[in-house]
């Protein structure tokens, strides 16, 4: 079985400042590893997945995450953010075998302030 | 489709009817998810349907919660009884395969009172 840890339940952070919303798992075989947002009062979005080969992936809206497979984590960076990356994040994982299904995080709260 | 559809998008039940929540995921995509999202719980697993194979009920919390999937599309998410803890936002979700991501429906509101 796996499950996801999402150290901060609110990070909040001023515009045009760097971020980091950190993502821990736990899981006995290999991982497909998520990141979905979702803007107030809308769906969740697919905003970057780890699935193999570069442990740097990219994402949309300028987001990044980096999968260490020592310290089991995945966690989500932007350089610069803006007011519109005011959202909740959810990291997510699924083991690589059939018939499993995606574990979700608790969530974080990135609230961006000008 | 082209997205997966949730109906209704609200509803309001009394305490201890039966309610029918809707899902039709996008054509094509063979696998089907149900989840529960609470206010600081996240996304709660409860079903999984996967092409014609049985069903993983594992995240279903009691046997007051269903779900069926008819002709491998529109499935349909059953709870008997409500209570006031299920109010909670209901999402579903479907994929064509494991490595894409799932995409999500924008979910019922579900308001037990």
């Amino acid at each position: 079985a796996q499950s996801v840890t999402q150290l901060d339940s609110q990070v909040p952070v001023f515009e045009e400042a760097p971020v980091e919303l950190r993502c821990n798992y736990s899981s006995s075989v290999s991982v497909y590893l998520f990141w979905y947002v979702q803007y107030p009062n809308q769906g969740l979005q697919l905003l970057l997945k780890y699935l193999s080969g570069s442990t740097l992936v990219k994402g949309i809206n300028g987001f990044e995450a980096e999968f260490n497979k020592s310290q089991t984590s995945f966690h989500l960076r932007k350089p610069s953010v803006h007011i519109s990356d005011t959202a909740e994040y959810f990291c997510a994982v699924m083991g690589n075998q059939a018939g499993t299904a995606l574990i979700f995080g608790k969530g974080t709260t990135l609230s961006v302030s000008s | 489709g082209a997205g997966v559809s949730q109906s209704p998008s609200n509803k309001v039940t009394e305490k201890g009817k039966d309610v029918e929540l809707r899902c039709d995921p996008i054509s094509g995509h063979t696998a089907l998810y149900w989840y529960r999202q609470s206010l600081g719980q996240g996304l709660e697993f409860l079903i999984y349907f996967q092409g014609n194979s049985a069903p993983d009920k594992s995240g279903l919390p009691s046997d007051r919660f269903s779900a069926e999937r008819t002709g491998g599309s529109v499935s349909t998410l059953t709870i008997q009884r409500t209570q006031q803890e299920d109010s909670a936002v209901y999402l579903c979700a479907s994929s064509s395969g494991r490595k894409g991501g799932y995409t999500f429906g924008s979910g019922t509101r579900l308001t037990v009172v």
